[in-house]
């Protein structure tokens, strides 16, 4: 069974630091791997996947993300904190057998201080 | 194009009753899932529909059900609503599996 793991319900930055957030997973075959960012009263948005090849993935807002498979981590990283920032981040995984079911982990609360 | 729709937005409803939630996925999706999100539980996998077909599910109760209609159009349906049933419900689509699945804005079920 898969299962992922965020590390922190809550994360403060200060305005233009560095943010980054953890994220380990478990899974018995290749993963497909998903940051999504939630802003209050709204549905998930993704901010960038790893699927196969490169294993470092940018995605939208200046985010990015490395698949290490040694250490079954997928941590997202954002060089300067913006204001606008300020959201829910959810990474996922699911299988490459083809399964659309995506198992998420608990969320991480990001909190920009001006 | 026109992203994934839901609705209604909100819905409040009493122990007991049933409600039918709606989702209209991006114009040439052919899968849309369904989850459920709680304080408590998080984001948790409800069904997944593809041409018609339930091709895979949660851990869910039978009360949960869903379908999904030949323009892809889905439908969940929660019958005899319990307290806990009381959730964000999130339907995402995808062109097909396995590929990235985007998110609808949710419909906010209070059960009183």
């Amino acid at each position: 069974a898969q299962s992922v793991t965020q590390l922190g319900s809550h994360v403060s930055v200060s305005e233009g630091a560095l943010v980054l957030l953890r994220c380990n997973y478990s899974s018995s075959v290749p993963p497909y791997l998903f940051w999504y960012v939630q802003y209050p009263n709204q549905g998930l948005q993704l901010l960038l996947k790893y699927t196969t090849g490169a294993t470092l993935v940018k995605g939208i807002n200046g985010f990015e993300a490395e698949f290490k498979k040694s250490e079954t981590s997928f941590h997202l990283t954002k060089p300067s904190a913006h204001m606008s920032d300020a959201a829910e981040y959810f990474c996922a995984v699911s299988d490459q057998g083809g399964s659309e079911k995506l198992v998420f982990g608990k969320g991480t609360k990001l909190t920009v201080n001006p | 194009k026109a992203g994934v729709t839901q609705t209604p937005r909100y819905l409040i409803k009493t122990r007991g009753q049933q409600v039918t939630l709606s989702c209209s996925p991006i114009s040439g999706h052919r899968s849309v899932s369904w989850y459920q999100q709680t304080p408590g539980q998080g984001l948790q996998f409800l069904f997944e529909y593809f041409s018609e077909t339930q091709r895979n599910k949660g851990n869910f109760p039978g009360r949960f059900s869903g379908r999904q209609f030949s323009n892809s159009r889905s439908e969940m349906n929660v019958s005899t609503l319990e307290l806990g049933d009381s959730a964000l419900y999130l339907c995402a689509s995808s062109l097909a599996a396995p590929d990235t699945q985007y998110f609808g804005p949710g419909t906010r079920l209070t059960v009183l």
